[in-house]
């Protein structure tokens, strides 16, 4: 069974200063990876996707994530954060089903 | 171009009772996924419809079904309904069984009390 561990419940970073959000992800072949935000009471995002290919791969919002096969992990990062980017963040992997199983998230809070 | 439409956005029922929900998907989707989301955690797989069939099910009671119509718009039901089922319910539409990932509704937030 596939599973997505997120270990950080909370991040507080200050605008400007850089992100990462750390991902762990379990599945024995080669799995389909996402991130997806959150806003308050809204649906999901999706930030970007990982199917094959070059393991660093760029989304929108100015994020990019990693995916390192060696450690199962698919890590999503912003080089400077914004306000605007205070939400919740979602880690998701799927396989041959296509149904994606995600992480409990991360809250992501934004000091001025 | 609309993307995933659910109704209503709120609901409150009483326990016992039962609720449908509603999603049209994105234009040119033809597959539907349902979501259970509880306060503070991650999006659960209820199920999923392809071709007005139940293609797979996570791990949820009978009490929750759904339908898939001609026009790929789909219904959630639940029956005899639970404090526990107090959620925010996500639909999904994707191509082709969710081959190219998915885009997601805003959801209907359900209260039972």
């Amino acid at each position: 069974a596939q599973s997505v561990t997120q270990p950080d419940i909370h991040i507080t970073v200050s605008e400007g200063a850089s992100l990462e959000l750390r991902c762990n992800y379990s599945y024995g072949a080669t799995p389909y990876l996402f991130w997806y935000v959150q806003s308050p009471g809204q649906g999901l995002q999706l930030l970007l996707k990982y199917f094959s290919g070059d393991t660093l791969v760029q989304g929108i919002k100015g994020f990019e994530a990693e995916f390192k096969r060696s450690q199962s992990s698919f890590n999503l990062r912003k080089p400077s954060v914004h306000w605007s980017d205070a939400a919740e963040y979602f880690c998701a992997v799927s396989g041959g089903s296509y149904i994606p199983t995600f992480g409990r998230g991360t809250s992501l809070i934004v000091h001025p | 171009d609309a993307g995933v439409t659910q109704s209503p956005t709120h609901l409150i029922k009483t326990r016992g009772q039962q609720v449908t929900l509603r999603c049209s998907p994105k234009s040119g989707h033809d597959t539907v996924s349902w979501y259970q989301q509880a306060l503070g955690q991650g999006p659960q797989f209820i199920f999923q419809y392809y071709e007005e069939e139940e293609r797979q099910r996570g791990n949820f009671p009978d009490r929750f079904s759904g339908h898939q119509f001609p026009n790929y718009s789909s219904e959630l039901n639940v029956n005899a309904l639970l404090l526990g089922d107090s959620a925010l319910y996500l639909c999904a539409s994707s191509l082709e069984q969710g081959a190219r990932g998915y885009t997601f509704g805003s959801g209907t937030r359900l209260t039972v009390v």
